[in-house]
């Protein structure tokens, strides 16, 4: 069954310090997000992605933030100046069209100390 | 915005005994409720979802209510089994598209 895969699935970073998580949605999906989970917290969305753009953002994604998909297949997210609150687990997830099923990846781990 | 309530935070049942978990949401214009399962060091897993127009759906031993009016909707398994063992969230948003708001979850544990 096809899925999407993000790495690295752990990350120490000092804070500060920049960070960039990929994903690779599954092929033939057109909306991709980034959402977070805080240990022992419930998931919260960070981001869509539509047709090269940002459909939608929450408050938490603000300017040190940003997305890209700079090849087509990869999907990114880059985390500018890292802050201890950033910790967390990061989920890229797609889906191929409007009505359809969000797919999550199994995340990535994001430590800043 | 959307909130999205979850109640218990922590179910724990007898293998074979049914699991209930209930979600309240705010905004009327939620109309996409998926429920997601997340094991230990996974991402969530959908499991089943249901959309506003209608008021029931079942997938096997899984099966989830929904009450616009009232403003919640339910998850429910049969026969539960120790690998039915996870964290369950539920969400709500105003299309399948949109984005997601996840309630807080719930850690349900099956013993056998």
């Amino acid at each position: 069954e096809p899925e999407v895969t993000q790495t690295p699935s752990h990350q120490v970073t000092q804070m500060g310090q920049e960070v960039i998580l990929r994903c690779v949605p599954i092929s033939n999906h057109l909306y991709f997000y980034w959402y977070r989970q805080i240990l022992g917290q419930k998931v919260e969305f960070l981001v869509s992605f539509y047709n090269n753009e940002i459909s939608e953002k929450s408050e938490i994604f603000d300017d040190q933030f940003s997305v890209e998909r700079p090849d087509g297949s990869n999907f990114t997210l880059k985390i500018r100046s890292t802050k201890l609150e950033d910790s967390a687990m990061y989920f890229c997830a797609s889906r191929v069209g409007s009505g359809n099923t969000i797919y999550f990846g199994e995340g990535s781990w994001l430590t800043v100390v | 915005g959307e909130n999205v309530e979850q109640h218990p935070s922590t179910l724990s049942v007898q293998e074979g005994d049914s699991a209930v978990i209930k979600c309240t949401y705010s905004d009327s214009a939620s109309n996409y409720f998926p429920w997601y399962k997340q094991e230990l060091g996974k991402g969530p897993q959908l499991i089943i979802d249901i959309r506003s127009n209608v008021g029931e759906k079942k997938d096997q031993r899984i099966a989830v209510t929904l009450n616009k009016t009232a403003k919640h909707f339910s998850l429910h398994i049969t026969e539960t089994q120790p690998e039915d063992s996870a964290v369950y969230f539920c969400a709500a948003s105003p299309n399948s598209g949109y984005a997601l708001n996840f309630g807080k979850g719930t850690s349900l544990l099956v013993t056998p």
